[in-house]
């Protein structure tokens, strides 16, 4: 098993440029989560998709931040435009939505995400 | 409020004693999930143990088990014969009842085990 893949694994951009992160999901893994890990907050939840679909947005920070799932398989978090304050490693997860909850998620190696 | 606490910023531990990581958490619903993971200073995030709030008994996973005390919401992981590949940073998360898969994590618990 592949575990979950995420691209690029380093990413420096300057402010105001357009950033996309990628993730590839464990396969037959039906949930998704996409998680920001800073040293001020933490590691805090940014939004996650059941079957493809978005199903909480809350830990979203702004209109800057976007996250699709176009299929099983992959899905992108855009920041347009980034802002320094968006610097930190970047996870996403995968995990098995069964019943009513996920239980194990499985995280990928996270991108570092540096905005200059 | 804070979910889910670990009040120990920092603990070592000789190598192949045991250790304890604290975790206290805070919830309202019957229903909710807990989970140890382990980030080592590469960075990934690496599942440890899950505990469910009906489990009868504490959850184990090889060296690692869970002291799961619901009356006192604590949750705390024990790693037994402690190895210079535990140092790394411990989080304990929850999940709350029908939240899907949202997870909740404490700020950390950073562990050295010495020689």
């Amino acid at each position: 098993d592949a575990g979950v893949i995420q691209s690029p694994r380093h990413e420096v951009t300057e402010m105001g440029q357009e950033v996309t992160l990628r993730c590839k999901p464990i396969s037959g893994h039906n949930s998704l989560f996409w998680y920001r890990q800073t040293m001020m907050r933490g590691l805090e939840l940014l939004i996650y998709f059941n079957n493809n679909v978005p199903i909480d947005d809350s830990g979203m920070p702004e209109d800057r931040f976007s996250a699709k799932m176009p299929n099983a398989s992959f899905s992108t978090l855009k920041i347009q435009p980034s802002e320094p304050r968006d610097s930190a490693v970047y996870f996403c997860a995968s995990g098995l939505y069964q019943g009513t909850s996920v239980f194990e998620q499985y995280f990928g190696p996270g991108t570092r995400l540096t905005v200059t | 409020a804070q979910k889910i606490t670990q009040t120990q910023p920092g603990m070592f531990v000789q190598e192949k004693e045991a250790v304890t990581l604290d975790c206290t958490y805070d919830t309202s619903d019957p229903s909710y999930g807990l989970f140890w993971y382990k980030q080592p200073s590469s960075g990934e995030m690496i599942f440890l143990i899950y505990q469910g709030s009906y489990d009868q008994q504490n959850a184990t996973e090889g060296r690692y088990s869970l002291n799961f005390q619901k009356a006192r919401k604590s949750a705390n992981l024990v790693i037994s014969a402690s190895q210079l590949g535990d140092s790394a940073m411990y989080f304990c998360a929850m999940r709350e009842g029908n939240q899907g898969g949202k997870l909740i994590f404490g700020q950390g618990t950073e562990l050295s085990v010495k020689p």
